[in-house]
């Protein structure tokens, strides 16, 4: 049961275009969300996070849009660049809830950013 | 500085083996995890640990057990290794389980289980 899905494994873009990472969930009880970045044997090394009590965060190249009511989340990166090739992970928690602090992931969605 | 890190990066072992992945942070926070990514390269939690209260998730076999010597560090110990337990077992750490929900990561260790 994946309560946080990335139905994307894979996206390729241009250098200097915009990238867009999709994520869905499923539990309404979500009300954090971050966006992580993981270079091949590296761990997962944070990006961006939004709380559902804003629609949009934005951290230079970054920019992270929240639709609640469609439960989705998207990441922007623009310009992309070579170095943001990398597997992007969406992922969520509930504040304050029993197992607070515990970030749910989704699988992962592959970047290739070409020159 | 490492900001979180974990040893051995690799480890092979033999079916019924008992192994520990150490795990340090020195990033002062008060919270600490371990996850694992299997085949699917699913992350998921198994355990969250501060000094007052470890969160198991249900679906972790009681072969697996964390064990906290101070605030810096979180070793997973793991008894009677399966096939199935292959996978990268990921460290984490937050500053707090409830006032901050950014998580730091560890490099991973890759555990293959012959």
């Amino acid at each position: 049961d994946q309560q946080v899905k990335q139905n994307s494994p894979s996206l390729s873009v241009q250098e200097g275009r915009i990238s867009i990472l999709n994520c869905d969930y499923t539990n309404s009880m979500f009300d954090y969300f971050l966006w992580y970045k993981k270079y091949p044997a590296e761990g997962p090394t944070f990006l961006i996070s939004i709380s559902s009590i804003k629609d949009k965060n934005e951290d230079g190249r970054f920019t992270v849009f929240l639709n609640k009511s469609a439960k989705h989340l998207s990441l922007h990166i623009v310009p992309s660049q070579p170095g943001d090739s990398a597997v992007y992970f969406c992922a969520a928690t509930t504040v304050g809830g029993g197992s607070q602090g515990n970030l749910i992931f989704g699988k992962g969605t592959k970047l290739s950013v070409k020159p | 500085d490492t900001a979180v890190s974990q040893t051995p990066k690799y480890l092979v072992t033999q079916m019924g083996n008992d192994k520990s992945i150490k795990c340090e942070q020195n990033l002062g926070h008060d919270t600490m995890y371990w996850y694992k990514q299997d085949s699917k390269k699913f992350l998921k939690i198994m355990f969250s640990y501060n000094n007052k209260e470890l969160i198991i998730n249900e679906t972790v076999p009681n072969r697996f057990s964390p064990k906290s010597p101070d605030k810096a560090h979180l070793n997973l110990h793991i008894n009677s290794l399966e096939l199935g337990d292959s996978a990268v077992y990921f460290c984490a750490s937050s500053q707090s389980r409830t006032l901050n929900y950014e998580q730091y990561f560890g490099p991973g260790t890759r555990l293959t289980v012959t």
